[in-house]
């Protein structure tokens, strides 16, 4: 089974605007991280906002924020005030305590429209 | 300044000719790993290392080596290169702090198996 999924393959959203990327998960382990990166056309990696499964609140880090659902297993990442800029492709990924494997979903493209 | 390096950025190869991409850490870092990130599948991970002379393998490890002789370097192995082995190649470290140990990567390497 996938540890991580990403529905998403592509998104749209206008400037300014708000986005949801959904990001689900599936680990039967009591302690994890989940983790948000950012790729953009020039190919490296941008660390954007960690979630542990302990964390009461959910996790903000300026213009993001990760809706975290425990219970549905969900960890979907929230831009506000989208920018021209936050176009590139998004990874969710997880990180069990008692594993050392990294797991990385397939990756939505998220394309911001002027 | 804190940076993981890969060399080369960028390699053409053909099909069984033995090649290394080297991967180097600055920031003291215990756990490194490899991945690869094909187009539709997102990054999976090839190989992790925990520390020096402890590695294992991820999910896609067949047709990798790796070896850690020192924390700094994880190289990774290609002995006999195919050409379904044409990815972008992604090297990545991090402290092993509980659930959080954000990863921070190397600029990738574009490598093409003829």
């Amino acid at each position: 089974a996938q540890k991580i999924t990403q529905t998403q393959p592509g998104m749209f959203v206008q400037e300014k605007e708000a986005v949801t990327l959904d990001c689900t998960y599936d680990t039967s382990d009591q302690s994890y991280g989940l983790f948000w990166y950012k790729q953009p056309s020039s190919g490296e990696m941008i660390f954007l906002i960690y979630q542990g499964s302990y964390d009461e609140q959910n996790a903000t880090e300026g213009r993001y924020s990760l809706n975290f659902q425990k219970a549905r297993k969900s960890a979907n990442l929230v831009i506000s005030a989208s920018q021209l800029g936050d176009s590139a492709m998004y990874f969710c990924a997880m990180r069990e305590v008692w594993g050392n494997q990294f797991y990385f979903g397939t990756g939505t493209s998220l394309t911001v429209i002027p | 300044e804190a940076q993981v390096t890969q060399n080369p950025r960028y390699l053409i190869t053909v099909t069984g000719k033995k090649l290394t991409v080297t991967c180097s850490q600055n920031m003291n870092h215990e756990y490194m790993s490899w991945y690869r990130q094909d187009p539709g599948l997102g990054l999976r991970q090839i190989y992790y290392s925990m520390n020096v002379e402890v590695t294992d393998k991820g999910d896609v490890p067949e047709g990798y080596k790796v070896s850690r002789k020192e924390k700094r370097n994880f190289p990774l192995i290609l002995e006999s290169p195919s050409p379904n082995q044409t990815s972008l190649y992604f090297c990545a470290s991090s402290f092993i702090i509980s659930s959080y140990n954000e990863q921070f990567f190397g600029p990738g390497t574009r490598l093409t198996v003829l």
